[in-house]
This record gives structure tokens, C-alpha cells and sequence, in this order.
């Protein structure tokens, strides 16, 4: 099946900063999403990006699909977004909305 | 987006039992996904539940363990039974929403604990 990693796997950032997290996938897909999970385990939706480049807000986040890869970069970081971001994707052929969880990225930020 | 409600939200069981776990969508949707979290790990999907249909589960899950009712198209349970401490985990329905439904989105989920 479909392998998605995500990298890096821990990060701590200084209040303010700017980060980069990664996510790689092994095969076609027909759907992207990235998520943010809050310390109560509630899954917010943050981007639905099968492909191309979307901003709200602080957050961005660029899929490419040939290469199979997702980047979601969040800049000014604040404490609020401490928690683990996930990524997600559809095998292309399935259902859109059935996804494939990555290993997940742990984001702690200090005030 | 939908508005996705679980119950309970969290929960303490003895071992041996079983829970059964509820979602409700404010819209009608085809399908309607479990998935499950353990502790310190990603998700996992347990199952798709289609209404008018047996549920069709991910390998390693199986319908002994983890029955699933989908009544309607806005509406499905999933119970664990049986349960272990390997249990503990927390359990999480979505659906797909938006522009042809692509787009999946998650009920707060029901954090599970087994003793």
C-alpha cells in the first residue's frame, strides 16, 4: 500500500519563528489534506491541496504531485500552534475522502 | 462544513465489555468513515460504512471486534467489543464534504480508556 512519511518527525521552535514541515508519498493520489491536532485530539482542518499552492493566513501549504510531495510552511509560529500536524492523502482510483494518515510531525513551540 | 457529533466523547471501561460509539452528521452523506488513534501514533482507518450495506474493513480489523450500523445517511455507531487495555485508543468518524464530497472532515472524536 501507500506509504506516507512525513519529516521532521519532532520540532521545537522559539516563539516567532518560521518552519517547514514535509511530507512525502510513495504513490499517485487524488486527494491532500493537512491537518492540525489540538492537545484534546480534535482533528482542524488546515488545507485541502491535491495540487498547487494555498495561503490562509500564517499558514501556507504547496502540493506537488508528480514529485509526491507536500510542503506546509508556517511562518511567525505562536504557541497556539503547538500540537501534531498530520497529512493525509486518497490512492487515486478510491474514494476521495478515504484517507491515509502520514507518521505525523510533533510541533512544540515556546513562548 | 458538516457538523460531525460523537458520543460519548470519552469514556473508561472495565475489560471484557464493549462500547458502542455514535456519530451523527447534520447532512445526508454516502459514506461514512472509522478510524482509530492510539496513544502516540497516527490514524488508522478501522472501516467504511455505507448505508444499506455491510461495512467493509481495512485488513487487520475484523467485524467481530468492531461490529458498525450506518441506519441511515446521516447516522452510524461503531462499537468495540470485547475490549483490552490495547484498546485504549481514540476513535474518530469523518465524512467527505464540500464539492463532491472530497474533502474529509472529522467528528471531536471519543477518547477510549480500558482497565
Amino acid at each position: 500500500g501507500i506509504q506516507v512519511e512525513q519529516s521532521p518527525p519532532d520540532l521545537i521552535l522559539q516563539e516567532g519563528a518560521n518552519s517547514t514541515l514535509r511530507c512525502n508519498f510513495s504513490d499517485s493520489v487524488n486527494n491532500l489534506q493537512w491537518f492540525h491536532q489540538n492537545p484534546w485530539g480534535q482533528l482542524i482542518n488546515l488545507f485541502y491541496i491535491p495540487s498547487g499552492t494555498k495561503q490562509n493566513g500564517r499558514l501556507s501549504a504547496t502540493t506537488v504531485a508528480t514529485e509526491r510531495y507536500s510542503l506546509l510552511y508556517i511562518s511567525s509560529s505562536q504557541t497556539t500552534d503547538s500540537g501534531v500536524y498530520f497529512c493525509a492523502v486518497a490512492v487515486k482510483g478510491g474514494a476521495t475522502n478515504k484517507l491515509i494518515f502520514g507518521t505525523g510531525t510533533l510541533l512544540a513551540v515556546q513562548p | 462544513s458538516a457538523v460531525i457529533s460523537q458520543k460519548p466523547s470519552r469514556d473508561i471501561c472495565q475489560r471484557g465489555t464493549s462500547l458502542t460509539i455514535q456519530c451523527q452528521v447534520d447532512s445526508q452523506v454516502t459514506m461514512m468513515f472509522w478510524y482509530r488513534q492510539q496513544p502516540g501514533q497516527s490514524l488508522t482507518l478501522i472501516a467504511t460504512a455505507n448505508q444499506g450495506s455491510e461495512a467493509t474493513y481495512e485488513s487487520g480489523f475484523v467485524i467481530d471486534k468492531f461490529p458498525i450500523s450506518r441506519p441511515n445517511l446521516t447516522f452510524s455507531t461503531l462499537t468495540v467489543s470485547n475490549m483490552s487495555p490495547e484498546d485504549s485508543s481514540i476513535y474518530l468518524c469523518s465524512v467527505g464534504q464540500g464539492a463532491r464530497n472530497t474533502e474529509a472532515f472529522f467528528g471531536q472524536g471519543t477518547r477510549l480508556t480500558v482497565v
